[in-house]
């Protein structure tokens, strides 16, 4: 159980175009997913937290217009990535906390690499 | 703010020797305390995790963590390192409020035959 997915696993595209991200959590319902990202050999940085119908938190230094973050269901984040540009490329990891088990658990998905060329 | 230090960048180890990656943290309150591993071009895969209990915790991998409240420090342990434990490792924390975990900068771990 508490299987979160990522699609697609990952994406090459052309500066200037938008890509859509989506993260599932496939057996359990999510009140509250995080997006992350990781630049290589470095740790994972908090892009955001959204809350199933309402707006997504952003943290400092993180551009809302640029990362486009909708969490519609209890199922379903996506993260846009709009008008990419090369420093854009990076891996995006989401992550679903379970409403089971008093908030504890925060389960990852397998992340998207994001190419910008 | 909490906050994660993993203070060693890289530690190398010998296959069947005992292996240390070292954590310190700080939160306010009482710190819900993770361990992650990372392969190249993949996720996260959990490990094992502190919330509250035996200060020892075991989890995948034959791999074990200990809690230290006083010296803030929650540190991965190995009796015998294997080839194949050579990773990326993260530590991760978070309040009892819930938010998002929180994550040091990761120790490669490098286990040689």
């Amino acid at each position: 159980g508490a299987v979160v997915s990522q699609h697609p696993s990952w994406v090459i595209c052309k500066s200037g175009t938008s890509v859509k991200i989506e993260c599932r959590s496939l057996d359990f319902q999510a009140t509250t997913m995080f997006w992350y990202r990781q630049f290589p050999k470095q740790s994972l940085m908090l892009m955001a937290t959204s809350n199933e119908g309402s707006k997504a938190t952003y943290e400092q230094g993180v551009e809302k217009d640029k990362f486009l973050i909708n969490h519609a269901s209890l199922t379903l984040s996506t993260l846009t990535v709009t008008s990419a540009h090369p420093e854009d490329s990076s891996f995006y990891i989401c992550s679903a906390r379970s409403l089971a088990g008093g908030y504890n658990e925060q389960f990852f998905g397998p992340g998207t690499r994001l190419t910008v060329l | 703010a909490q906050s994660v230090a993993q203070p060693e960048d890289q530690v190398n180890v010998a296959e069947g020797n005992p292996l240390t990656v070292k954590c310190t943290y700080s939160v306010s309150g009482n710190p819900y305390l993770f361990w992650y591993v990372q392969y190249p071009n993949r996720g996260l895969q959990f490990l094992l995790k502190y919330i509250t209990g035996d200060n020892l915790v075991k989890g995948s991998y034959g791999f074990e963590a200990e809690f230290n409240k006083s010296q803030t420090s929650f540190h991965l342990k190995k009796p015998s390192a294997l080839v194949s434990d050579s990773a990326l490792y993260f530590c991760a924390v978070r309040d009892q409020a819930g938010t998002a975990l929180i994550f040091g900068k990761g120790t490669t771990l490098s286990v040689s035959s």
